[in-house]
């Protein structure tokens, strides 16, 4: 099984809700990642887990919360978020962290932020 | 170059034909070149990575080149075919010396075929 599930695949939130991303993999894969796309930006690293140990991107803004509960799922959860987070959401894994491996995405998680 | 830059940003290509396009990258602090393939509605997939400076992969009709001391990365489509319309992304891996190392995107080459 080469796949990563996202859900939803879509999601339209206020900015006062709370919401989750879900990301699963069952590739044994050590390195999780979650990318944000904006409309004709390239995909944006977000966050890394490695070994379910987190790296930050420090320009992330604390209303994005990861959360790694096993080496298969990784969540992203959202809080008082703004329209302009409104993006795609991708997560991708790979067998650890090495530049020298290939990541295999999930098909993303549109957000919209009203 | 500070980030990945790829050109053209799209293009309109005739089936049969073959065509190329391009990725820039930072020379300096370099470990390896990722190109994906994203077809509408699913999930970017992978067709190469490339650490070394000279590097050729192919993979059926799409082959990539890699020139590390100037920084740039080619990717060729021979014969191309309709199921080959997509945006080709390139990323850089770089490391940042502390928080979230990896790849670094470019915008993508949208490519359509025309039959």
């Amino acid at each position: 099984d080469t796949e990563v599930t996202q859900t939803p695949k879509h999601l339209v939130m206020g900015m006062t809700n709370k919401k989750s991303l879900k990301c699963e993999q069952h590739m044994g894969h050590r390195a999780m990642y979650w990318y944000k796309q904006k409309a004709k930006k390239p995909p944006e690293l977000m966050f890394v887990y490695s070994y379910e140990k987190l790296s930050i991107n420090e320009s992330v803004p604390s209303r994005f919360s990861p959360e790694c509960p096993n080496s298969s799922l990784l969540n992203l959860h959202l809080h008082a978020l703004q329209p302009e987070d409104s993006a795609l959401y991708l997560c991708a894994s790979s067998q650890d962290q090495s530049s020298l491996y290939e990541q295999y995405f999930g098909p993303g998680t549109r957000l919209t932020v009203t | 170059i500070l980030n990945v830059e790829q050109s053209p940003q799209s293009l309109h290509v005739q089936e049969g034909d073959s065509t190329n396009f391009t990725c820039s990258f930072p020379s300096s602090n370099f470990y390896a070149l990722h190109w994906y393939r994203w077809e509408t509605a699913k999930s970017p997939e992978a067709l190469f990575v490339m650490t070394l400076n000279g590097d050729e992969k192919k993979k059926g009709r799409i082959s990539a080149t890699l020139n590390t001391k100037e920084g740039y990365s080619y990717l060729y489509i021979k014969g191309s075919q309709p199921e080959d319309s997509a945006t080709y992304l390139c990323a850089s891996f770089m490391y940042s010396g502390g928080g979230a190392d990896g790849l670094t995107f470019g915008k993508g080459t949208h490519l359509i075929i025309q039959p």
